[in-house]
């Protein structure tokens, strides 16, 4: 089955700065990765995906994520954080065997300071 | 955009309670999911489904059944609901493939 590890519970930057959010997966096979947002009081929004090809990928509002195999990683990454990044971010896991099942990370709290 | 609709907003009942949760989606999406949002935890997988009908257990299914009545609308039972259900409960679907998962806004229940 698969897991998500997202080591990071808070995160706190200054607006303008870079940003990396970890995301480490196991699964045995080959499995689709993607990240979700989270703001206050709301419901998760999509924000980018991966299966194959390129491993980094593109994603809403100036977000990419980078996909590796050798480090079982999918880690998200923004080159210049706006205080309305605000927000709980989610790493999502599914197998790609067949089955629908998706598995979340616990998220990771970031805080953009002015 | 996909909608995803999920009612009560919020709910409150006592221990020992029956309470159900409700998730309707019009986009004709295949599976639907529900999880539950703890503090350190994140989203916990309890049920999904991929057709009316289907039911699959998640990773949390204690003290949980689910039914899938219609292509649209994907149900979460607590028959005796206990006060670690407390929680944020989200419903999802998706169409399938590589497809994102859609939310519902939430459905926050107390158990006293």
């Amino acid at each position: 089955t698969q897991t998500v590890s997202q080591s990071d519970a808070h995160v706190t930057v200054f607006e303008g700065d870079s940003v990396e959010l970890r995301c480490n997966y196991s699964y045995g096979g080959s499995i689709y990765l993607s990240w979700y947002i989270q703001h206050h009081g709301r419901g998760l929004q999509f924000l980018l995906k991966y299966y194959s090809g390129n491993p980094v990928v593109q994603g809403v509002n100036g977000f990419e994520a980078e996909f590796s195999k050798s480090d079982s990683s999918f880690h998200l990454r923004k080159a210049s954080v706006h205080w309305s990044d605000s927000a709980v971010y989610f790493c999502a896991v599914r197998g790609g065997d067949g089955g629908y099942k998706v598995v979340f990370g616990s998220g990771t709290r970031l805080l953009v300071s002015p | 955009e996909a909608a995803v609709t999920q009612s009560p907003r919020n709910k409150v009942t006592v221990t020992g309670g029956n309470v159900t949760l409700s998730c309707r989606q019009t986009n004709s999406h295949n599976y639907m999911y529900w999880y539950r949002q703890d503090t350190g935890h994140g989203l916990r997988l309890i049920h999904y489904s991929y057709g009316a009908g289907n039911l699959q257990i998640g990773d949390v299914p204690d003290g949980y059944k689910a039914t899938r009545t219609t292509q649209e609308d994907f149900f979460l039972l607590l028959e005796l609901a206990s006060p670690s259900q407390t929680s944020l409960y989200f419903c999802a679907s998706t169409t399938g493939g590589v497809n994102t998962l859609y939310f519902g806004a939430g459905t926050r229940l107390s158990v006293l």
